[in-house]
């Protein structure tokens, strides 16, 4: 296991298309968190996962936003109908449930998403 | 309302000197707060966390202080390199599973 993969790295697309972003965590971490990061900005945080069930969404999560983890395993981020707002970092985080490891290790962060809307 | 507050202005220091970034925060009870590093393009890597009833730790080169009195955490880099350099970022969590991130600090280390 090689830490939290995401895809694709950039993403370039037009105001008004879908677009879906994917994030495999560390396989035996089962919450995953989205969050988006603009420039000179700190992450926010979108939603959060623990195993399937999705917990906690951010009143930042319009209903453009959706985001889903079939299984517990990976999850999908799709923004429909972009808009030039959205362009930003988007950011997956794994972490277990147990805290005494979430004390040592905190978060363990993918390198992201780039979606830029023109 | 809550509020996270990193230096906003890049930190210049000479190499092998103590780079100290300061994170202030109102209106939050954390449980405890961690440190993260991020580089340009990158995702943030955990660095450190300390919990409320810690008033330091130390791990290779750094140094996390909290006061929640002062409602402050203080991060130390001693005898820092040009590799320090980076975007450092403070995160408070309030023990369920909502992370808060501040804005993030510059840090140049010059050779």
């Amino acid at each position: 296991d090689t830490g939290v993969s995401q895809n694709p790295r950039h993403k370039i697309t037009k105001r008004g298309q879908n677009v879906t972003f994917r994030c495999d965590p560390i396989s035996e971490h089962n919450r995953l968190y989205w969050y988006r990061q603009t420039l000179g900005q700190g992450p926010e945080f979108l939603t959060y996962f623990q195993n399937e069930a999705q917990l906690e969404k951010s009143r930042l999560l319009s209903d453009r936003f959706s985001a889903e983890r079939p299984k517990g395993s990976f999850s999908t981020l799709e923004i429909q109908r972009t808009e030039q707002g959205d362009s930003a970092m988007y950011l997956c985080a794994s972490s277990p449930e147990e805290r005494t490891h979430r004390a040592n290790y905190g978060y363990t962060f993918g390198s992201g998403t780039r979606l830029t809307v023109v | 309302s809550q509020k996270i507050e990193q230096n906003s202005e890049a930190l210049n220091i000479q190499e092998g000197k103590t780079a100290t970034l300061t994170c202030n925060y109102t209106n939050y009870s954390p449980a405890y707060l961690q440190w993260y590093r991020q580089d340009p393009g990158r995702g943030p890597v955990f660095l450190l966390l300390i919990r409320e009833n810690e008033k330091e730790k130390r791990k290779e080169r750094l140094k996390v202080t909290f006061d929640t009195t002062l409602k402050q955490s203080l991060f130390h880099i001693t005898a820092s390199q040009p590799a320090d350099s980076a975007t450092y970022l403070c995160a408070l969590d309030t023990g369920g599973f909502k992370t808060i991130f501040g804005a993030g600090t510059r840090l140049f280390v010059k050779a």
